[in-house]
């Protein structure tokens, strides 16, 4: 069964850093997708992604965070300058339609961990 | 502002219990509804989702969820768990047409042997 590949498994950074989070869509998906969960808390949107460009993203996703599609496989997701808050497990996830009644495939999760 | 909830935080069974997670949405309009598994260091898998239908939905691993549209609820259940069940149980929506999944706070259900 096709996955969606992320690495790294777990970041530790120092404040202020900045990180990269790595994902590998499912190869004949087109949308694309970055959710984070805060330990203890719900699963929350960060950004979409189709066509190379951003489709919607939540008041998380400020000017610290940047999305890019480097290379037709890879989706990445930036943090510029880390915060302590930012600690958290980052999700990718992807479908090949946009509609909400299509099914997301998500990777295993990035954990995070700023000091 | 559209919310999930699930009430049941924590859930611990023993095997063969039968088991009931709630899951109540706050959205008077269209919803797709999902309930999404996260085993111990995977990645949230889907177990089953309604669109539209028989509000009975049957999905993987012998679990099934009513949507009530009078009660803005999907609870999930199973007639008897089993140890591998032990996992968080997250349950989600999304609104009309759009494609932005909003999740619950998550179950975490244990089973013991």
């Amino acid at each position: 069964e096709p996955e969606v590949t992320q690495t790294p498994s777990h970041q530790v950074t120092q404040m202020g850093q900045e990180v990269i989070l790595r994902c590998v869509p499912i190869s004949n998906h087109l949308y694309f997708y970055w959710y984070r969960q805060i330990l203890g808390q719900k699963v929350e949107f960060l950004v979409s992604f189709y066509n190379n460009e951003i489709s919607e993203k939540s008041e998380i996703f400020d000017d610290q965070f940047s999305v890019e599609r480097p290379d037709g496989s890879n989706f990445t997701l930036k943090i510029r300058s880390t915060k302590l808050e930012d600690s958290a497990m980052y999700f990718c996830a992807s479908k090949n339609s946009p509609s909400g009644a299509n099914v997301l495939t998500f990777g295993a999760g990035s954990r995070l961990t700023v000091l | 502002a559209q919310s999930v909830s699930q009430h049941n935080h924590h859930v611990i069974l023993s095997e063969a219990a039968s088991l009931e997670l709630g899951c109540n949405y706050s959205y008077g309009g269209t919803v797709n509804l999902f309930w999404y598994v996260q085993y111990p260091g995977q990645h949230l898998q889907l177990l089953l989702k309604y669109f539209s239908g028989d509000p009975l939905v049957k999905g993987i691993k012998g679990f099934e969820a009513e949507f009530i549209k009078s009660k803005f609820s999907f609870n999930l259940r199973k007639p008897s768990v089993q140890w591998s069940d032990t996992a968080e149980y997250f349950c989600a929506v999304t609104l009309g047409n759009t494609d932005k999944l909003i999740f619950g706070t998550g179950t975490r259900l244990q089973v013991f042997p």
